[in-house]
């Protein structure tokens, strides 16, 4: 399997433009989860799927950012109006289990490098 | 609730010598406990991992961590670091009733120096 693909790797963008970093989870994994990192405050969880289904967006910052999971293979992040303060590396990673102690474990993406000028 | 603490952002050592990472947790639940690595400009990778059993867990790469309840930590370590080893290390939990969601410590970003 290829792993978790992220697109695009670096994304470049101004202030007030509409922004979408997307993700393909592994093959069988039934939870997909996007992270944020940055300096100040490490790797942030924002939203995870299960079975498409979204569990948890409290991560979510604020109203501008939205993620959606149409079907098992691809998920967007979208984030609209973009601010300089969102740049960050946003991670997606998928997990083949849900509940599946011994089997648990993250799947990351190369990240998507997001400088919002 | 769950946090993770790793005191120390950068850590420096000379190759050949202990590689100690620190983390310690908080938790009302067993945790299940794990330590990534992120080598520049990818993604992360697990290196180990604590769910129950064996308190000492071995990795990859010659990485092993110690789960000390009475501690509340996890620290990772290697007898001698090498030069490959230089990355950014994170320790992580999840919470034992909600095994999908993950709380990442900091980070700390190990340096070894020839």
């Amino acid at each position: 399997d290829a792993g978790v693909i992220q697109s695009p790797r670096h994304e470049v963008t101004e202030m007030g433009q509409e922004v979408t970093l997307r993700c393909k989870p592994i093959s069988g994994h039934n939870s997909l989860f996007w992270y944020r990192q940055t300096m100040m405050r490490g790797l942030e969880l924002l939203i995870y799927f299960n079975n498409n289904v979204p569990i948890d967006d409290s991560g979510m910052p604020e109203d501008r950012f939205s993620a959606k999971m149409p079907n098992a293979s691809f998920s967007t992040l979208k984030i609209q109006p973009s601010e300089p303060r969102d740049s960050a590396v946003y991670f997606c990673a998928s997990s083949p289990s849900q509940g599946a102690r011994d089997n648990e474990k993250l799947f990351f993406g190369s990240g998507t490098q997001l400088s919002v000028l | 609730a769950q946090s993770v603490t790793q005191l120390g952002s950068h850590v420096s050592v000379s190759e050949g010598a202990l590689v100690l990472l620190r983390c310690n947790y908080s938790s009302s639940v067993p945790p299940y406990l794990f330590w990534y690595v992120q080598y520049p400009n990818q993604g992360l990778q697990l290196l180990l991992k604590y769910t129950t059993g064996a308190t000492l867990v071995k990795g990859i790469n010659g990485f092993e961590a110690e789960f000390k309840k009475s501690e509340t930590s996890f620290h990772l370590t290697k007898p001698s670091a090498h030069m490959s080893d230089a990355a950014e290390y994170f320790c992580a939990v999840s919470e034992g009733d909600n095994f999908n969601k993950f709380y990442f410590g900091s980070g700390t970003k190990l340096n070894v120096k020839p």
